[in-house]
């Protein structure tokens, strides 16, 4: 069952350049997005998120976008910092249920200093 | 700032056997779930609880597992007879409300191995 899907296992980018993670769905009765951040031995902690009726949210250095049509989304993180590097998770939920997440694989980002 | 536990950190156990997992979610929250990471895999949700009922469950969550609310503070995942492919990471965690646009907060997880 891959209704959510991050494509790319791992992401390096230099610090102070942009990271984008990508997070593809196929389930169209999603309409709720979230990302989430984890550290190794801890557990996930939410980053940001994005509702249907939007296609950008930004939060600090944070921003995702939503493409609705092509059912995908991504994460965008500027200015990469060291200290961002970690596993990000994409999340999905359907606003008709019982707040039930469906996450994708994991990218493993690292920023390199 | 307030958080998710879980208890304990490791459990090793032999399969066949009982295991009682345990999560004390931030104390105004109302909505409870568990979520699983077997190494290497994606997470997985179990189940969700709200108000002593289970709200919705998953495939995996099958006639061995169970949830429970035992008092006013804690949660806790039993798995009545370990399999070997019940090792996996598991993540307790918790929101003030059941809607899609409530955060969860999750715990740091507890490291399940059956052998």
């Amino acid at each position: 069952d891959q209704q959510v899907k991050q494509n790319s296992p791992s992401l390096s980018v230099q610090e102070g350049r942009i990271s984008i993670l990508n997070c593809d769905y196929t389930n169209s009765m999603f309409d709720y997005f979230l990302w989430y951040k984890k550290y190794p031995a801890e557990g996930p902690t939410f980053l940001i998120s994005i509702s249907s009726i939007k296609d950008k949210n930004e939060d600090g250095r944070f921003t995702v976008f939503l493409n609705k049509s092509a059912k995908h989304l991504s994460l965008h993180i500027v200015p990469s910092q060291p200290g961002d590097s970690a596993v990000y998770f994409c999340a999905a939920s359907e606003s008709s249920n019982t707040g039930k997440l469906i996450f994708g694989q994991g990218t493993t980002l690292q920023v390199k200093p | 700032e307030p958080e998710v536990t879980q208890t304990p950190s490791h459990q090793v156990t032999q399969m066949g056997q009982e295991v009682i997992l345990r999560c004390v979610p931030i104390s105004n929250h109302l909505y409870f779930y568990w979520y699983r990471q077997i190494l290497g895999q994606k997470v997985e949700f179990l189940v969700s609880f709200y108000n002593n009922e289970i709200s919705e469950k998953s495939e995996i969550f099958d006639d061995q597992f169970s949830v429970e609310r035992p008092d006013g503070s804690n949660f806790t995942l039993k798995i009545r007879s370990t399999k070997l492919e019940d090792s996996a990471m598991y993540f307790c965690a918790s929101s003030v409300g059941g809607l899609a646009q409530e955060t969860q907060y999750f715990g740091p997880g507890t490291r399940l191995l059956v052998l």
